[in-house]
């Protein structure tokens, strides 16, 4: 079954310092893989897309990694802020016939404290 | 610039009752619509999906419907609310199958 799974489940961290959520899938074949932010109360925004054959990409201070051999994929986020505290989503495209289905993974809950 | 609109924000709903939530879509034409539904801890659970006007494409079989009554409107039912209706329901919409989903800002339901 094509599955993505996100770690860890949530996360506290200071702020100014950096952290890594992980994103683990099993989604074959895929076309892309796409981290988005959302905040508590509202709907995920896109922050980064990946295709297979993109290894990083960074919008701002989010960097975003991917490697398909291990089916991996990290969300970096450098000198963190307040504003960073909300649940990041990684989401794999699963190729499927005339129809790109959409996988979701259940989310990594961020907590920036000042 | 193209906006997307969901409401109501909040919902209070007794079981048995029915739902109607609806979507509208500005500054786009034809666009693929989507609803889905986000509980807690788990990943997002798309319900329906459009691709045109009266085409709706059902992912699980549940207790809600979906019409798509004009090209940028898109609404979610039900006759009869159940309380494992309760949840968080997304609408979405993107240009094309690799293009980004654009998401409203979320409908917070309770049945009670």
């Amino acid at each position: 079954k094509n599955q993505v799974e996100q770690s860890p489940q949530s996360l506290i961290i200071l702020e100014g310092k950096n952290c890594t959520l992980q994103c683990n899938y099993t989604v074959s074949p895929f076309s892309n893989l796409r981290w988005y932010k959302q905040d508590t109360g509202r709907g995920p925004v896109s922050l980064t897309i990946m295709t297979f054959s993109e290894n990083t990409k960074s919008n701002g201070r989010y960097t975003a990694t991917l490697d398909a051999d291990t089916k991996q994929s990290s969300l970096h986020i450098t000198a963190s802020q307040l504003s960073d505290s909300a649940s990041y989503i990684c989401v794999v495209t699963e190729i499927s016939g005339g129809y790109n289905k959409l996988i979701f993974g259940a989310g990594t809950r961020l907590a920036v404290h000042p | 610039s193209q906006t997307i609109h969901q409401w109501p924000a909040t919902l209070v709903q007794p079981v048995g009752s029915p739902l109607s939530l609806e979507c509208t879509v500005e500054g786009t034409s034809n666009p693929n619509l989507y609803w889905y539904r986000q509980a807690a801890g788990r990943g997002l659970q798309l319900l329906f999906y459009s691709v045109g006007i009266g085409q709706i494409s059902s992912e699980v079989p549940q207790n809600l419907s979906a019409s798509r009554p004009q090209d940028r409107q898109f609404i979610l039912s039900s006759k009869k609310l159940l309380l494992s209706d309760s949840g968080f329901y997304l609408c979405a919409w993107r240009t094309g199958h690799n293009s980004p989903l654009h998401f409203g800002n979320g409908t917070r339901l309770t049945v009670t």
